[in-house]
């Protein structure tokens, strides 16, 4: 079953307004999730992560996410796209019972000048 | 300069050839992963290596050989068993409950 879904192949924003990547888990215990950023052609760079310590988590670059565990999501925002922000967003989680990394489908964001 | 570095950064593979990817770090980390992208799909593992001399299938073994006789060094070979290798290539180290860090990637095509 699919552990991680980003809900949004594909996101455009103009630049100077808000960024919201969308992501569901479906992890039954305390998960640890994780935001990765990718540009292209390039390796992934992590953005930020939560485990269970704060349910409000800053990343870099302005990012942060929320986890919601009633709404069992983890959404990405940012309150001011910037053109740089183009590229490739994956939403991961860790599964304890698996020991192993589930990736989202990824979601690409386009920042419009 | 601290990091993961892979080469070549694109790789042509003919048919029937087997084609190794190189991926090194100096992160002093025990543990390295190897992960296949295609479009619009999430990364998917491949193998990966706990420590020195082990490693372990991951869900796409099935065309792809690895080995780990060094600590910095997870070389990942492409057999000609692996009949659709064209993809992304991720070569990553850390824990999987903590921060992976990536290297680069190859770009690997068959000609």
């Amino acid at each position: 079953a699919q552990s991680v879904t980003q809900l949004d192949s594909h996101v455009s924003v103009s630049e100077g307004t808000p960024v919201l990547l969308r992501c569901n888990y479906s992890s039954s215990y305390s998960p640890s999730l994780f935001w990765y950023v990718q540009h292209p052609n390039k390796g992934l760079q992590l953005l930020l992560k939560y485990t269970s310590a704060a349910t409000l988590v800053k990343g870099i670059n302005g990012f942060e996410a929320e986890f919601k565990k009633s709404e069992t999501s983890f959404h990405l925002t940012k309150p001011s796209a910037h053109m740089s922000d183009a590229a490739e967003y994956f939403c991961v989680d860790y599964q304890t019972g698996a020991n192993n990394l589930f990736f989202g489908t990824g979601t690409r964001l386009t920042v419009i000048p | 300069d601290g990091g993961i570095t892979q080469s070549p950064k694109y790789l042509f593979r003919k048919e029937g050839q087997n084609v190794t990817l190189s991926c090194e770090q100096n992160l002093n980390h025990d543990a390295m992963y190897w992960y296949r992208q295609d479009p619009g799909q999430g990364l998917r593992l491949i193998y990966y290596s706990q420590i020195v001399n082990d490693f372990q299938k991951g869900d796409i073994a099935e065309g792809y050989s690895v080995s780990r006789e060094k600590k910095e060094s997870f070389p990942l070979t492409v057999t000609s068993a692996q009949k659709n290798p064209t993809a992304f290539y991720l070569c990553a180290s850390g824990g999987l409950r903590e921060t992976q860090y990536f290297g680069p990637g190859t770009r690997l095509l068959v000609l």
